[in-house]
């Protein structure tokens, strides 16, 4: 059972250009979501997280928006680079819920120069 | 700061045999998780412990057996080897509180031939 389902797999951008990626879960109980960047040979690192009472959060270049009617939420690269390129990964968690995070299936972003 | 370290890298192992990947922590961190990383499944919580002598099974825990008589280590035992357990598999630590960020390690390369 995929509680949080991501898309696209995998995306092509180029440099300067707006990337997006979607996610939805099923479990309303959900109520940290966080997005973390893997690049090759490493470990995923927290990028940002947003909590459903906020429907938008915004770290420099990157923003998260969420719909909670909808149970869905989006990461949007603006002005993406090509250090940008790499793996990105949404999740969720039940807080109190022994920090158990459950990923999407993953984006492999690319953004050509 | 060495933060969260795995053991080996990099591992080629035959079909049958026991395997232990090692995980070390030094921010006394209380929780622990072990994770795949699969093409298509994104990562995939295997076991976790919310303190030493602490553990509970993930998603996928079947094959694997964990420890932890320390704070600080969580290791990962595969009893018997299987081809299906070729896979990338982190480590990660939180201090468990509301929110708190989850540090990955960079992750153990595990080839069952």
């Amino acid at each position: 059972q995929q509680q949080v389902k991501q898309s696209p797999q995998s995306l092509i951008v180029q440099k300067g250009g707006i990337s997006i990626i979607n996610c939805a879960y099923e479990n309303t109980a959900f109520d940290y979501f966080p997005w973390y960047q893997q690049f090759p040979g490493k470990g995923p690192a927290l990028l940002i997280a947003i909590r459903p009472d906020v429907s938008e959060k915004k770290e420099g270049r990157f923003t998260i928006s969420f719909n909670k009617s909808a149970k869905q939420f989006s990461l949007h690269i603006m002005d993406s680079q090509p250090g940008d390129s790499a793996t990105y990964f949404c999740a969720a968690l039940i807080n109190g819920r022994a920090q158990k995070l459950v990923f999407g299936q993953g984006t492999r972003l690319t953004i050509n120069p | 700061d060495a933060g969260i370290t795995q053991s080996p890298r990099y591992k080629i192992t035959e079909t049958g045999r026991q395997v232990t990947l090692m995980c070390h922590q030094t921010w006394s961190h209380s929780y622990m998780f072990w994770y795949r990383q699969d093409l298509g499944h994104g990562l995939r919580l295997i076991y976790y412990s919310a303190a030493a002598d602490i553990t509970d099974k993930g998603e996928v825990p079947d094959g694997y057996v964990v420890s932890r008589s320390k704070t600080e280590n969580f290791p990962l035992t595969l009893e018997s080897a299987t081809r299906s357990q070729t896979s990338v598999y982190f480590c990660a630590s939180s201090a468990g509180d509301s929110g708190n960020t989850i540090y990955f390690g960079e992750g153990s390369w595990l080839t069952v031939v």
